[in-house]
């Protein structure tokens, strides 16, 4: 994974407004992505996942795009909600590899 | 909630000295992941457990060990530690083991602070 330091991308939106979260990935050969939601004080929470054969996959009031050319992942929240606020984690994994790679995060804020 | 639990949930200890931390597995899932996550970063890589065998590793030195149970449980030794191993250990489960394209849910975490 990369060494991002300590200060987190931040994203601040009005609650009921849609949110986009943005993740760029380091690895060509990544052929599954997942967006993790973590709060404080917890886990990360598994909130969708992609394979590279696929484009878009949507959840409930989420949505995931990826972009293999130029390796962009990005996460939709759809009329977001206080709860939503927590840092947002993307992670990439290469085939039968063990391991995920976690991006840098982002800090989500839901305003009132 | 994920199902998988860890403990403990909070430990203090001081440099030199040697941890365990102890990690369930979701219900029918037989693979368990370790990271570690520092302060406003995301979670690294540590190792993985599958049929009871480390399954892969990260960038993490020999005095990162693990264990895997019959039960699929799972341990996380850390000797000799060090002040920068102060961090949250995450446990994911999983299910496939050698597949490797199944999504890892994650437990709570165990906070070491090391002094």
């Amino acid at each position: 994974g990369e060494s991002v330091g300590l200060h987190l991308p931040t994203l601040s939106v009005q609650e009921g407004d849609n949110s986009i979260i943005n993740c760029a990935y380091s690895n060509s050969a990544s052929d599954y992505f997942i967006w993790y939601k973590q709060e404080s004080g917890k886990g990360p929470q598994f909130i969708i996942d992609i394979r590279s054969n696929m484009d878009k996959r949507q959840g409930q009031r989420v949505t995931v795009l990826l972009n293999k050319t130029v390796k962009h992942l990005s996460l939709q929240i759809a009329a977001t909600q206080p709860g939503d606020s927590a840092v947002y984690f993307c992670a990439e994994k290469v085939g039968s590899a063990r391991q995920l790679t976690f991006g840098s995060g982002t800090q989500l804020t839901v305003l009132p | 909630e994920t199902g998988v639990t860890q403990s403990p949930t909070h430990l203090i200890k001081t440099r030199g000295q040697q941890v365990t931390l102890r990690c369930s597995s979701q219900s029918g899932h037989n693979t368990v992941s370790w990271y570690q996550q520092a302060l406003g970063q995301g979670p690294q890589f540590i190792f993985q457990y599958y049929r009871e065998e480390e399954n892969g590793r990260g960038n993490f030195p020999p005095r990162f060990s693990g264990l895997q149970f019959p039960n699929y449980s799972s341990e996380l030794n850390v000797n000799a530690l060090e002040l920068d191993d102060s961090a949250l250990y995450l446990c994911a489960s999983s299910s496939g083991g050698d597949r490797g394209r199944e999504t890892q849910y994650f437990g709570p975490g165990t906070r070491l602070l090391v002094l």
